[in-house]
């Protein structure tokens, strides 16, 4: 079965640094998101893209988060000067919707995530 | 926005039943249940959609009320394998913003 991937699974940074998670979504899907998870915590919604553009960003999603879609495989998100609390795992989904956007009815099939710290 | 769950933990023996709910301050087009196993990623379930059917996986099932702007996960008979933090996830205005619930830990103990 088609799986989502994400690399590195591990990626350590100091504070001030830039990193850029990677993830190669479901290759028919459509809709991509990224989301955070600190330890224990819950599932934050970050940003959506579709049609080579954002369509949705959270309030955490601020002027040092970017995504791109380099090719027509790779979707990566850039944290261009880490702080302490990015530390978290970072969870690439995607989704087949095929609604147009009306509707998310079919699943986001997730990563397996990155856990990012920052020292 | 984010969904509120109730409650945030329960602990089950095995073959107890239990009730998870998902509640929203904003108008709902569907709801989706995953489930995470620790250290994991969450894992789809199932959707339920505006005036669609209650929905079923194995032993666990959902409803979605939407005048209320709620969904309730119902889990029968369960099982250890059952074990993991549930997440509603809700689609707010269309399409694009989806947030995950509070999450409720589920610990089922032999």
């Amino acid at each position: 079965e088609p799986e989502v991937t994400q690399t590195p699974s591990h990626q350590v940074t100091q504070m001030g640094q830039e990193v850029i998670l990677r993830c190669v979504p479901i290759s028919n899907h459509l809709y991509f998101y990224w989301y955070r998870q600190i330890l224990g915590q819950k599932v934050e919604f970050l940003v959506s893209f579709y049609n080579n553009e954002i369509s949705e960003k959270s309030e955490i999603f601020d002027d040092q988060f970017s995504v791109e879609r380099p090719d027509g495989s790779n979707f990566t998100l850039k944290i261009r000067s880490t702080k302490l609390e990015d530390s978290a795992m970072y969870f690439c989904a995607s989704s087949d919707d095929g609604t147009g956007g009306l509707t998310l009815n079919s699943p986001l099939h997730f990563g397996n995530g990155t856990r990012l710290t920052v020292t | 926005q984010q969904p509120v769950q109730s409650p945030q933990a329960v602990i089950l023996r095995e073959g107890e039943d239990a009730v998870i709910n998902c509640s929203s301050s904003k108008a709902l087009y569907s709801v989706h249940w995953y489930r995470q196993k620790h250290g994991e990623a969450p894992v789809f379930l199932m959707i339920l959609l505006k005036g669609g059917e209650q929905m079923r996986h194995e032993k666990i099932s959902a409803s979605f009320n939407e005048k209320k702007q709620q969904s309730s996960l119902y889990l029968t008979a369960s099982q250890l394998s059952y074990s993991g933090t549930y997440f509603c996830g809700t689609e707010i205005n269309t399409g694009n913003q989806f947030y995950f619930g509070t999450g409720t830990s589920l610990t089922v103990i032999p």
